[in-house]
């Protein structure tokens, strides 16, 4: 059983255009994470959201970016305006809690920007 | 730059041999986990090693930790065929939870 499962799994998109991506955890947890894996390159931090605030951020997560948990059980990235360097992987994870902070990620979301 | 970076690149071994992945970094940290990705796929988590443990198993998994050396190293034990993927380390920054992933080891392990 995935502990967080995302949507949509691929979502394709016009440059200029907003795209909103999903993240369902499972079950109630307080720490989430975005990262983005453009095809080929490595996994990069975009942003961590601690009790419905932005803890961390990286120099990716511009001001295009958003975050919010707008049910308290959802967790969606917003993209305002994408760009085709936006095309990519998107994984949100979670914190697993408790003493240990093993970060579990969901599937992904393939993003595409013609 | 906190990311770690693995190495070889790749590996192609055969079934049943051992493999051995290796990951540095370069500044303190709290934890090291390894993720393993299959093509196009998400990342599954494999183990957590934290920075006051020196080696941790699971499975056919075993994973060294040596903080002086800034170096981590995963061992895959009886590879098989589905052992192919290609595999991470991801460091924290010893502050917050966000982790630094490097570019990771592709595994080819030949039937």
């Amino acid at each position: 059983e995935p502990e967080v499962t995302q949507t949509p799994s691929h979502q394709v998109t016009q440059m200029g255009q907003e795209v909103i991506l999903r993240c369902v955890p499972i079950s109630n947890h307080l720490y989430f994470y975005w990262y983005r894996q453009i095809l080929g390159q490595k996994v990069e931090f975009l942003v961590s959201f601690y009790n419905n605030e932005i803890s961390e951020k990286s120099e990716i997560f511009d001001d295009q970016f958003s975050v919010e948990r707008p049910d308290g059980s959802n967790f969606t990235l917003k993209i305002r305006s994408t760009k085709l360097e936006d095309s990519a992987m998107y994984f949100c994870a979670i914190l697993r809690g408790g003493l240990s902070n093993e970060q579990f990620f969901g599937p992904g979301t393939r993003l595409t920007v013609l | 730059s906190q990311q770690g970076e693995e190495d070889p690149q790749a590996l192609s071994i055969q079934e049943g041999e051992n493999a051995t992945m290796n990951c540095s970094y370069k500044t303190s940290i709290n934890n090291l986990q390894w993720y393993r990705q299959n093509s196009g796929r998400g990342l599954v988590h494999l183990i957590l090693i934290r920075s006051n443990e020196r080696e941790k198993h699971s499975g056919r998994l075993r994973v060294t930790l040596d903080t002086s050396k800034k170096s981590s190293s995963l061992l895959i034990t009886a590879s098989r065929a589905a052992d192919t993927a290609s595999y991470f380390c991801a460091t924290d920054a010893g502050t917050g939870n966000q982790f630094y992933f490097g570019t990771g080891t592709s595994l080819t392990v030949i039937p």
